[in-house]
């Protein structure tokens, strides 16, 4: 089973949100990781858009509009990506990523489309 | 402004190795580490290792260890990746990354480097 688990793909409406969730695999506890998102369009590298570990251990890219967020949902022991008033140009693959085990692992990417 | 600027696609044979290029500008180029992330095509990030210039310390992904080798020339503010025994498998983009150390702002990147194996 996979370190990070992401939907594949999750699709949305202009102006909504969307909540991109990354799960922990079992005896992974998410509270004591800070998770990194990234969003990815196509043909580009990467971005840096965030990360999260909890409410007083968070931090913004540069550049990034406040409209996306992290947070955490322990009982389900993921991450949440969130990103409101979607727009077209957040379509793009959203990854995330956490250190553990002295390796830094990225789970597969969730594709957003916003039509 | 910062830059990360890679070397150009390249060809090889299953066998062969690679060494891919990435030139920092705009910043103290000991001051970030270099990470290498790889993404076939249609695939998802897989990170490969990272490095510290100042030191020149290197630490692999489990999957790439003993095969990927990271190096650096701080006098021309240059990283490197160095991957051998390509295989079909190995056909993808590669990209560097740096960040922050201890971090995983990987808050710039090079704009990657296709290697075809073939």
């Amino acid at each position: 089973q996979a370190v990070l688990t992401q939907p594949s793909s999750l699709s949305a409406s202009p102006g909504a949100s969307a909540s991109l969730t990354c799960t922990l695999r079992s005896g992974v506890n998410v509270d004591t990781y800070r998770l990194y998102w990234f969003q990815q369009r196509p043909g580009s590298p990467p971005q840096y858009l965030l990360r999260y570990k909890s409410d007083s251990d968070w931090q913004q890219g540069s550049g990034v509009p406040s409209r996306f967020s992290g947070s955490k949902v322990t009982s389900a022991n993921a991450g949440i990506l969130l990103i409101s008033g979607l727009q077209s140009e957040d379509e793009a693959d959203y990854y995330c990523m956490i250190w553990h085990n002295s390796a830094w692992v990225f789970g597969g990417g969730t594709k957003l489309t916003v039509l | 402004q910062v830059q990360l600027v890679q070397s150009g696609a390249e060809v090889k044979k299953p066998g062969a190795s690679v060494k891919v290029s990435c030139k920092a500008s705009g910043y103290t180029f000991t001051s970030y580490d270099f990470n290498w992330v790889r993404q076939a095509t249609g695939q998802g990030l897989e990170w490969m290792g990272w490095m510290n210039p100042n030191s020149g310390q290197a630490g692999y992904a489990p999957k790439f260890q003993g095969r990927v080798t990271l190096t650096r020339d701080t006098s021309i503010r240059t990283a490197y990746m160095e991957l051998t025994s390509l295989t079909s498998e190995d056909t993808a983009v590669y990209f560097c990354a740096r960040n922050i150390r201890d971090t995983g702002n990987f808050d710039f990147w090079g704009q990657g480097t296709l290697v075809t194996v073939s």
